[in-house]
């Protein structure tokens, strides 16, 4: 299976503010990865796919860019409702793997 | 407006069963790729079961491979998730997810469904 590392696993940050979320995979996955964004009892949302399409509905303050085996997620702006959890998942070859994720918190 | 419900989550003893249902709304079901993905309490995503499109069969995660069946009713636009043999470490909130143009890209959730698997 391929592996998906994130980093970092938490990260705080203020309003207003631009952040970077990185994803590692263990092999090439050419541009096979997506972006979520869950928040505290609600499921998961799609935000990015191919790595760097931003979803129907997303704000464009989110982009994303990568491919090979190196990803980021990139928040410009920050705003309160982007105060959640973020996963990348490989798409390339089943089974579909995620990274840990990584928890955006409020300075 | 897609809509999935998932239902049929519950308290059940180790090495008992379960069947989740899904009942999905707002698009042509048959045309679409679904999978389940769980989330441990306080855990990160593990997708464990999905079919891929056009009618493909289906996928596990070995970590249910043998004890999950995953099953769809194109008629009544359900998915459904067998699950035997349940051990403590599938206790999970359960969602299914619709996949988008690739089968592995998740672009709608269910609210999802607590299992929970003690004695």
């Amino acid at each position: 299976d391929i592996q998906m590392t994130q980093s970092p696993s938490s990260l705080s940050a203020s309003v207003g503010d631009g952040v970077t979320i990185t994803c590692r995979a263990s092999q090439s996955i050419s541009k096979s990865l997506v972006w979520y964004q869950q928040k505290p009892g609600e499921a998961p949302n799609l935000l990015i796919y191919a790595a760097s399409s931003l979803q129907s509905g997303a704000p464009s303050r989110f982009s994303g860019s990568g491919s090979g085996t190196d990803f980021t997620l990139t928040i410009s702006r920050l705003q309160p409702e982007d105060f959640a959890t973020y996963y990348c998942q490989q798409t390339y070859s089943p089974p579909p793997t995620f990274g840990q994720g990584t928890k955006l918190e409020i300075k | 407006e897609v809509q999935l419900l998932e239902s049929g989550g519950g308290l059940v003893q180790p090495g008992g069963s379960l069947r989740l249902s899904c009942a999905a709304s707002g698009f042509t079901f048959s045309h679409y790729a679904m999978s389940w993905v769980r989330q441990a309490p306080g855990k990160g995503l593990e997708w464990i079961s999905g079919f891929s499109a056009g009618g493909g069969g289906a996928f596990y995660a070995d970590s249910v491979k043998g004890r999950f069946t995953i099953s769809r009713d194109n008629s009544n636009n359900t998915l459904y998730l067998q699950m035997n043999s349940l051990r403590a470490e599938d206790t999970a909130v359960y969602y299914c997810a619709k996949g988008a143009g690739h089968w592995l890209v998740f672009d709608s959730w269910g609210h999802g469904t607590l299992v929970t698997v003690s004695s």
